[in-house]
């Protein structure tokens, strides 16, 4: 597509349930990026993917969180159980390689309540 | 130390001088080096990279970089009331993420 695209825009839960974010990339893009970003802090690194291969998921907070990127486009974090700490905003972000800038979607709010 | 630091802010300037906005990185931030441009309630957009010592000009924006003082700058010449947003930096790793600092907000007064 012509741009990052994440749904849903918005999403409340309750506590406890799952939740999938969706991350849709820029089309051609190798590099996808998982970021969460608290209000009035820079993004804060998650995982990220080259094709379909988990790089690094050493930002991942704990075993709730997981993401997946099974044929290489797009990705989709799942957060388990969710607790009210887990509200924030997730960001996708994707590059045309490893080492590029990155373009980020707009973002999914989760609020946990 | 954080990997990758900036003053927060908020920096203000008058319209039409040049605003300067700094960051200091750590040893486990070395490969490539960007400036974000994020408005309120937006997406950080991409406005400068840097890879290597010196400066980089694009436009009214210049960055810099010195890796002997781990130091990377972005000037804003002519600032625009546009311009008011929070500017954030990030250093690429051997492992190829990103690493953002917090953000330095700019406000340009007219």
């Amino acid at each position: 597509g012509a741009g990052v695209s994440q749904s849903p825009r918005y999403k409340v839960t309750k506590r406890g349930q799952d939740v999938a974010l969706r991350c849709d990339p820029i089309s051609g893009h190798v590099s996808l990026y998982w970021y969460r970003q608290a209000l009035g802090q820079g993004p804060e690194f998650l995982t990220y993917f080259n094709y379909e291969a988990q790089q690094d998921k050493s930002g991942l907070p704990n075993d709730r969180f997981s993401a997946e990127r099974p044929e290489g486009s797009i990705s989709t974090l799942t957060i388990q159980r969710t607790e009210q700490r887990d509200s924030a905003m997730y960001r996708c972000a994707s590059s045309p390689g490893q080492g590029d800038g990155y373009t980020f979607g707009s973002g999914t709010r989760l609020t946990v309540v | 130390q954080k990997e990758v630091e900036q003053n927060s802010g908020p920096l203000s300037v008058p319209e039409g001088a040049i605003a300067s906005l700094n960051c200091t990185y750590s040893d486990r931030v070395s490969q490539s080096f960007f400036w974000y441009r994020q408005y309120s309630g937006k997406s950080p957009e991409l406005i400068m990279s840097i890879y290597s010592n010196g400066d980089k000009e694009d436009g009214r924006f210049t960055a810099q970089l010195n890796k002997a003082s781990q130091y990377v700058s972005l000037l804003i010449r002519d600032s625009q009331p546009s311009d008011s947003a929070t500017y954030l930096c990030a250093g690429g790793n051997q492992g190829g993420k990103l690493i953002f600092g917090q953000g330095t907000e700019l406000s340009v007064k007219p």
